[in-house]
């Protein structure tokens, strides 16, 4: 079952310019982890952000949470063609303990 | 060493074929898992294990059964699939058995069906 939508499901842009993607799901959870996927490939762990947390950066990477709204946007900054990929969220709930993914967000950079 | 090696890359049976998936990690992390990922799709858990025991069986039909040698390996044997079961199947590990921690996932397997 899926607990994460994600928005947009498609998204292109020019190199340079800033991708942001959002995720809302539905129960309380314990994090929400953001994962990229490049095609047909496995996925590479990008950044957790515990349930207690607002907001995390890491390198161009910014994530925030917003519990109440039981929502989370991912911002990269300053893209690249490199950052091509499908990225999906995942939240982990102690109720269910495992991983459930979003649908996912495909990001087009164009060169 | 951070990484998580599937092997075949590819794999192409026939529905009475008989085929396994392996899956090793060398990090001392304690939970393994498979997903099932069709195109376009997210990742979907099939199997997770914790401490070489399984832990979740997201119903799966039982022509997968999944196995845990050792703390290092997963196996996922295959018996008897359907066109349908085709698709990239990927194995992740998480640390010291912790299940809420992130998962390093492999390449995965892309499994085709005939």
């Amino acid at each position: 079952s899926q607990q994460g939508e994600e928005d947009p499901q498609a998204l292109s842009i020019q190199e340079g310019e800033n991708a942001t993607m959002n995720c809302s799901y539905k129960t309380s959870i314990n994090n929400l982890q953001w994962y990229r996927q490049n095609s047909g490939r496995g996925l590479v762990h990008l950044i957790l952000i515990r349930s207690n947390e607002r907001e995390k950066h890491s390198g161009r990477l910014r994530v925030t949470l917003d519990t109440s709204k039981k929502s989370s946007s991912l911002l990269i900054t300053a893209s690249r063609a490199a950052d091509t990929a499908s990225y999906f969220c995942a939240t982990w709930m102690d109720s269910s303990y495992k991983l459930i993914f979003g649908s996912g967000t495909r990001l087009l950079v164009r060169p | 060493d951070t990484e998580v090696t599937q092997t075949p890359k590819h794999l192409v049976m026939g529905m009475t074929n008989k085929k396994s998936l392996k899956c090793e990690q060398h990090m001392g992390h304690r939970a393994m898992y498979w997903y099932k990922q069709k195109a376009k799709k997210p990742p979907e858990l099939m199997f997770v294990y914790s401490y070489e025991k399984l832990s979740i069986n997201e119903s799966v039909p039982s022509r997968f059964s999944p196995e845990c040698p050792n703390s290092s390996l997963l196996n996922l044997h295959l018996h008897a699939l359907q066109p349908e079961d085709s698709a990239l199947y990927l194995c992740a590990s998480s640390q010291e058995g912790q299940l809420s921690y992130e998962q390093y996932f492999g390449p995965g397997t892309r499994l085709t069906v005939t």
